[in-house]
């Protein structure tokens, strides 16, 4: 059974760059995928980031964006802030109507 | 403005049923798929299922397949889970959430209920 790989955890300095990654158990992710990025604070509902692989949701900061890096779906935050520290969660399409969420990477910014 | 409202949650024991609702308002419920979306307590995000807008394409993840049963109402603007046969690990907030498409569903949803909380357990 596919599953798709996040980091459990990442840490960035205030300022920093950092890219979280979003994989397959077996296979490569591509377009085709259609990768999004949630980003979700504790106690609240999750809120767009990326969708499509590379496309901002309305009112997310430019310092987020969204690739392909080799084989993953990538999610990099440019100038980290200390309210990006947060949970961040890829979603893959699979095919037939299915879709697969990642185990999220708990992002630390200190 | 886009409001959902899940409902139906509760304690249920082991093998027991539950029917969760979300009501929708503020959009034209019939041209948006909509899913279900659980989060058991300190851990991730599942997806659970998706029905298309027109409700005559339904998904499920291969964990609930064959005891869950996504159903709309387009005429009421209500999106319902029937949940059979619970287990434990079914324990979680489930969510409803509209998607962009009207068709099934490619991972991309744009607004979310608060959640109703399933808690499966003797």
């Amino acid at each position: 059974q596919t599953v798709v790989t996040q980091e459990p955890s990442f840490s960035v300095s205030p300022g920093g760059t950092v890219t979280l990654t979003c994989g397959l158990s077996s296979g490569s992710v591509s377009t085709s995928n259609y990768p999004n990025w949630y980003q979700q604070t504790p106690g609240q509902t999750p809120r767009t980031l990326i969708s499509n692989t590379n496309t901002r949701s309305s009112g997310v900061p430019d310092r987020f964006s969204g690739s392909i890096l080799g084989n993953k779906a990538a999610l990099t935050i440019t100038g980290a802030q200390a309210d990006d520290e947060c949970d961040y969660y890829c979603v893959l399409y699979m095919g037939s109507g299915i879709v697969l969420f990642g185990g999220g990477t708990k992002l630390t910014v200190l | 403005e886009v409001q959902l409202l899940e409902s139906g949650g509760g304690l249920v024991q082991p093998g027991g049923s539950l029917r969760l609702s979300c009501a929708a308002s503020g959009f034209i419920f019939s041209n948006y798929a909509m899913n279900w979306v659980r989060q058991a307590p300190g851990k991730g995000l599942e997806w659970v299922s998706g029905i298309s807008g027109g409700g005559t394409s339904t998904n499920y993840a291969d964990s609930v397949k064959g005891r869950f049963t996504v159903s709309r109402d387009n005429s009421k603007n209500t999106l319902n889970l029937q949940m059979n046969s619970l287990r434990v690990e079914d324990t979680a907030v489930y969510y409803c959430a509209r998607d962009v498409r009207t068709a099934t569903t490619h991972g991309h949803f744009d607004f979310w209920g608060q959640g109703t909380l399933v808690t499966v357990s003797s």
